[in-house]
């Protein structure tokens, strides 16, 4: 399987409250990167988290990173429903292979 | 990273030089995007098309890149006289239709410009 996986596949949840995505990968990483998809548009760079760091926040977000594991989860808090998009990791290992997992589709609903 | 295919995975070519990248996005996807990356840093938005049109080429260089999506056969990147800083990788993602939020990855080509 893959390198960047997230789970879960897909995610509803109402107005207000939290979400939590995870991403397993499998090698050695540099850094690793949280974006977003809005439906028609490009991909939206959120967070990126480096090896050496174990936690990074950005406005709403919230990204752990547990090396021991490799795994990362990214939370967003009082979520609104323009959060509504699919949402990626994607990991760096030292410029080698830069790899997407396959994405969490996160609903918001009103 | 269900199907989309990018090739090559690796290219290097001389300064001034013509750079070619390829994408086949997942069967029955009409929607590509283009991205770069450069080391360390982030994906890059470059173009968003489809099938026979460019929605979106804010992210494009003015000189020297286009892209196209015909209707039959893969996405086309192409870089015209490249240069040293072209050198990165450039991947493309595939999305079913419009409204979806939905999109798969390729494995992305290097191009090395030397």
């Amino acid at each position: 399987s893959q390198q960047g996986e997230e789970d879960p596949q897909a995610l509803s949840i109402q107005e207000g409250e939290n979400a939590t995505m995870n991403c397993s990968y499998k090698t050695s990483i540099n850094n690793l990167q949280w974006y977003r998809q809005n439906s028609g548009r490009g991909l939206v760079h959120l967070i990126l988290i480096r090896s050496n760091e174990r936690e990074k926040h950005s406005g709403r977000l919230r990204v752990t990173l547990d090396t021991s594991k490799k795994s990362s989860s990214l939370l967003i808090t009082a979520s609104r429903a323009a959060d509504t998009a699919s949402y990626f990791c994607a990991t760096d290992d030292y410029g080698q292979n830069f790899v997407f997992g396959p994405g969490t589709r996160l609903s918001v609903l009103p | 990273n269900a199907g989309v295919m990018q090739n090559p995975r690796h290219l290097v070519r001389r300064r001034g030089q013509e750079a070619r990248l390829r994408c086949s996005p997942v069967k029955g996807h009409s929607h590509v995007y283009w991205y770069r990356q450069l080391p360390e840093e982030g994906l890059k938005f470059m173009v968003y098309l489809q099938k026979e049109n460019i929605i979106d080429e804010s992210g494009m260089p003015k000189e020297r890149f286009s892209a196209e999506f015909p209707k039959e056969g893969p996405s086309i990147l192409r870089i015209q006289q490249v240069v040293r800083g072209d050198s990165a990788a450039y991947f493309c993602a595939s999305s079913p239709r419009t409204g979806s939020t939905e999109a798969f990855f390729g494995q992305g080509t290097r191009l090395t410009v030397v």
